[in-house]
């Protein structure tokens, strides 16, 4: 069963910030929101991963609700090589489960 | 270092026949997995190798799949008499513990059953 909800597409002009949303409300105390990324024709790619606090790294940051129910993701100078579709995951990871990764959000960078 | 890497890149087969899939995982991670991705949609979890420990299989769609990875090295995932429902890209991923947040995919089989 799908644990997040994600928009199915969205349109970001190059330069400006892209946030990416994703609601995971039934999350539970010990999993990890996690982002990966599949650009067309390639495996997916890890982005970014958090528990309560917000996190940053050389690709972008993640914006973590003080609930825990949403998440954001935001790539803060989005490129055209950016374009992909974006998977918000959440996963306890002290077992080693398997991602469930659904339909995720199309991102298309416009120039 | 060298990543994921998957072969064939590309495969055509005809239906019933069965087919091999490999996956050679990065050096030294302990845990693979096998997801397999249909046309427009998201991963599907296959299988879960950790170790020497026996592996999850709780995603195999059918008894027609079954896969194999020797101690912590390469793994194969077998399709037997092929059906066109089988067509998709087969992902392998590995990742360096079982507890590790991130997991590294390789370039996926495509498969083609005609």
């Amino acid at each position: 069963d799908a644990k997040t909800t994600q928009p199915p597409s969205m349109d970001c002009a190059e330069g400006r910030a892209a946030n990416l949303p994703c609601n995971h409300s039934t999350i539970s105390g010990n999993e990890y929101v996690y982002w990966y990324r599949q650009i067309h024709s390639q495996g997916p790619q890890y982005i970014i991963h958090g528990l309560k606090n917000n996190e940053t790294n050389e690709m972008a940051s993640l914006i973590i609700t003080e609930d825990r129910k949403s998440s954001t993701l935001i790539l803060p100078h989005a490129t055209l090589r950016d374009t992909a579709v974006y998977y918000c995951i959440v996963r306890v990871a002290n077992y080693g489960q398997n991602f469930v990764f659904g339909p995720g959000t199309r991102l298309s960078v416009l120039p | 270092g060298a990543g994921v890497s998957q072969s064939p890149s590309n495969k055509v087969t005809e239906k019933g026949k069965d087919v091999e899939l490999r996956c050679d995982p990065i050096s030294g991670h302990t845990a693979l997995y096998w997801y397999r991705q249909r046309l427009g949609q998201g991963l599907e979890f296959l299988i879960y190798f950790q170790g020497n420990s026996a592996p999850d299989k709780s995603g195999l769609p059918s008894d027609r799949f079954s896969a194999e990875r020797t101690g912590e090295s390469v793994s194969t995932l077998t399709i037997q008499r092929t059906q066109q429902e089988d067509s998709a890209v087969y992902l392998c991923a590995s990742s360096l513990r079982r507890e590790a947040h991130e997991q590294y995919f390789g370039p996926g089989t495509r498969l083609t059953v005609t």
